[in-house]
């Protein structure tokens, strides 16, 4: 069954310890993605990967970091440097093409204590 | 980079009547229009998209449009049904600030409600 794999769903964490979302795709696809989703702020993308070993920084990368070692992952850390960290966290994968349909994951919830 | 405004951000309707969803961008360079539903705890699927060189897609009780010249386009649901009930996303791609050349950016969201 394909799709994007988000883990975990919930997770609670401490200021100013850092924590890593993974994502996992199945689909082949060359581009990955990381958007926040903020209640009426729509969705704001963190980070982008177009192809293995590469990534670009999106509208709000400051204290945030990632990596793309393999095609079917691209894992987020959100470090201490983050100042509102608190927020959902969407992966989303597609073909490299820039009008191709974005799939996303279901989604992980970060809440700092 | 690519600014995309939406609104309104609630918009609630009878039953059986039609909603309109509006959106402006501010790339002239973008190209590609996808609109995005996300019901109550769950991810954003797509419902329809449009590129620049169509001015209307219709699906069923879904259409989009789009205007070039002023750049803005809008989503149309007809007979909206009680499971139409959702937060919708409109998209642009487009060239990031960044300097990517690969992107969507999205307004933020309206808060569809189907009164029954």
């Amino acid at each position: 069954d394909g799709g994007i794999t988000q883990s975990p769903k919930y997770l609670f964490r401490k200021e100013g310890q850092n924590v890593t979302l993974s994502c996992e795709q199945n689909l082949n696809h060359d581009a990955m993605y990381w958007y926040r989703q903020d209640p009426g702020q729509g969705l704001r993308l963190i980070y982008y990967s177009q192809i293995v070993n590469d990534f670009q920084k999106g509208d709000i990368a400051e204290g945030y970091s990632v990596s793309r070692e393999k095609k079917e992952s691209f894992p987020l850390t959100v470090t201490s440097a983050q100042k509102n960290p608190t927020a959902f966290y969407l992966c989303a994968s597609r073909w490299g093409s820039n009008t191709g349909e974005l799939f996303f994951g279901e989604g992980s919830r970060l809440t700092v204590l | 980079g690519e600014n995309v405004e939406q609104h309104p951000s609630t918009l609630s309707v009878q039953e059986g009547d039609s909603a309109v969803i509006k959106c402006t961008y501010s790339d002239s360079a973008s190209n590609y229009f996808p609109w995005y539903k996300q019901e109550l705890g769950k991810r954003p699927q797509l419902i329809i998209d449009i590129r620049s060189n169509v001015g209307e897609k219709k699906d069923q009780r879904i259409a989009v449009t789009l205007n070039k010249t002023a750049k803005h386009f809008s989503l149309h649901i007809t007979e909206t049904q009680p499971e139409d009930s959702a937060v919708y996303f409109c998209a642009a791609s487009g060239v990031y600030s960044g300097g990517g050349a690969d992107g969507l950016t999205f307004g933020k969201g309206t808060h569809l409600i189907i009164q029954p």
